[in-house]
């Protein structure tokens, strides 16, 4: 079974705050993929990062960073300096090699204020 | 620039009616869901098809039918909807290395049952 726990329901910043979203994974799968989706107020998912079960290395565009940890089964998201635009709901999804769909966790709601 | 068009964008329904939801890609993938979101739910995948002649049951079934009618096009059908079934549904679609290819999302398509 595979599963994805994003703890946090709801988180609100202030403009200009560093912000971090948890993303805990449950798999039995060797290979599998891990994935974050932004949906914006207007509803369609936008695709931001997918990451491999071999590759570790962090990553960061722009404002965005990716830390990913096999030891805790982790997969954090962090927003440096918010905005108002990057208010949405954020979606972490896990796909493993014994399965065709993305397992999504409940989401986190993020409202940026100015 | 379209990716995956899903059609209508809204519906009511009255309980007991029935409706089909129709998605197609242009992205020429193998690959096509249908995933429903409720609130506080996450994503849940409904049903998928592998690839063109092949359907599959996804977590949450149960009051659905699909139609792969051909590499591009993925319908759900609700043969008599219940208020349950009010949601927002998405489909997407991959390419045939699902491991590794993103899943690509349609705008959605918000379904009322009365």
């Amino acid at each position: 079974a595979q599963k994805v726990t994003q703890a946090q329901t709801e988180i609100s910043v202030v403009e200009k705050e560093d912000v971090t979203l948890d993303c805990v994974y449950e798999t039995r799968d060797t290979t599998y993929y891990l994935f974050w989706y932004k949906q914006p107020p207007s509803g369609e998912l936008v695709f931001l990062i997918r990451r491999n079960s071999f590759d570790e290395q962090n990553e960061i565009s722009g404002r965005y960073s990716w830390n990913f940890q096999k030891s805790t089964s982790s997969f954090n998201f962090t927003i440096t300096a918010s905005q108002v635009v990057d208010s949405a709901v954020y979606f972490c999804a896990l796909r493993g090699d014994s399965g065709y769909a993305l397992n999504f966790g409940k989401g986190t709601s993020l409202l940026v204020t100015p | 620039n379209a990716g995956v068009t899903q059609t209508p964008k809204f519906q009511v329904l009255k309980t007991g009616q029935s409706m089909t939801l129709q998605c197609a890609q242009d992205m020429n993938h193998n690959s096509m869901y249908w995933y429903r979101q409720d609130p506080g739910m996450g994503l849940r995948l409904i049903y998928y098809s592998a690839s063109e002649g092949t359907t599959d049951k996804g977590e949450v079934p149960n009051g659905y039918n699909v139609s792969r009618l051909n590499k591009r096009e993925f319908s759900l059908r609700l043969e008599s909807a219940a208020p349950s079934q009010t949601s927002v549904y998405f489909c997407a679609s991959s390419d045939l290395d699902t491991l590794v290819q993103p899943q690509h999302f349609g705008d959605g398509t918000r379904l009322s049952i009365l």
